[in-house]
């Protein structure tokens, strides 16, 4: 049971913020909103996650829509090595993860 | 941050023989811990999940007598495919949970 829609793929410029749309319209009010990333043949690298309040650290910035029904994860200076599958989660602390389809990230030169 | 250490991180292995493959949360305790398949070009699927002195839980299609889990201590869980076959070829990841969900590097089995 997918709980978020990403876009299959998106190419970015090196040093270029890249911008990570995510829906998720069927979240509850105890899930959390987690991004993931997976750099190919090595296990998923935790970005960042948030409930309510828009979330920064030294990886990305995630912005959550005031209905929480959306959203976006930024990553400020793409660089080649951002490359890699990005996964969008819904889920509840301390439940299991469930993987949707994630966008796959190209950034360019 | 925490770190989780999956072993081995490649395996070949002859049909019909069984691979154990461990999952190791080094700096923090996990009484809970999850195994993922990965096929090529696909997403992670939940394979089961793994609780400390007690039996795992298994996703619905997932055979538990094929994927035997153990998770005898806080800090060590292990995933044995049992009978591998060909279709059994894959990437595995085991994930720990602590205050987030950390994965481990994951372990390519391929059955010849």
């Amino acid at each position: 049971d997918a709980k978020t829609t990403q876009p299959p793929s998106m190419d970015c410029a090196e040093g270029r913020a890249a911008n990570l749309p995510c829906n998720h319209s069927t979240i509850s009010g105890n899930e959390y909103v987690y991004w993931y990333r997976q750099i190919h043949s090595q296990g998923p690298q935790y970005i960042i996650h948030g409930l309510k309040n828009n979330e920064t650290n030294e990886m990305a910035s995630l912005i959550i829509t005031e209905d929480r029904k959306s959203s976006t994860l930024i990553l400020p200076h793409a660089t080649l090595r951002d490359t890699a599958v990005y996964y969008c989660i819904v889920q509840a602390a301390g439940n299991k993860l469930t993987f949707g389809g994630g966008t796959r990230v190209l950034v360019k030169p | 941050g925490a770190v989780v250490s999956q072993h081995p991180s490649r395996v070949i292995c002859k049909s019909g023989t069984s691979v154990k493959i461990e999952c190791r949360s080094l700096d923090f305790q996990a009484t809970t811990m999850f195994w993922y398949r990965q096929f090529p070009k696909q997403s992670l699927m939940l394979m089961a999940t793994s609780n400390e002195g007690s039996k795992a839980t298994y996703e619905q299609g997932v055979e538990k007598d094929k994927f035997l889990i153990n998770h005898a201590s806080l800090t060590l869980s292990t995933l044995t495919v049992t009978s591998a076959h060909p279709e059994d070829s894959s990437f595995y990841i085991c994930s720990a949970s602590d205050t987030g969900y950390t994965f481990g590097s994951g372990t390519r089995l391929t059955v010849v």
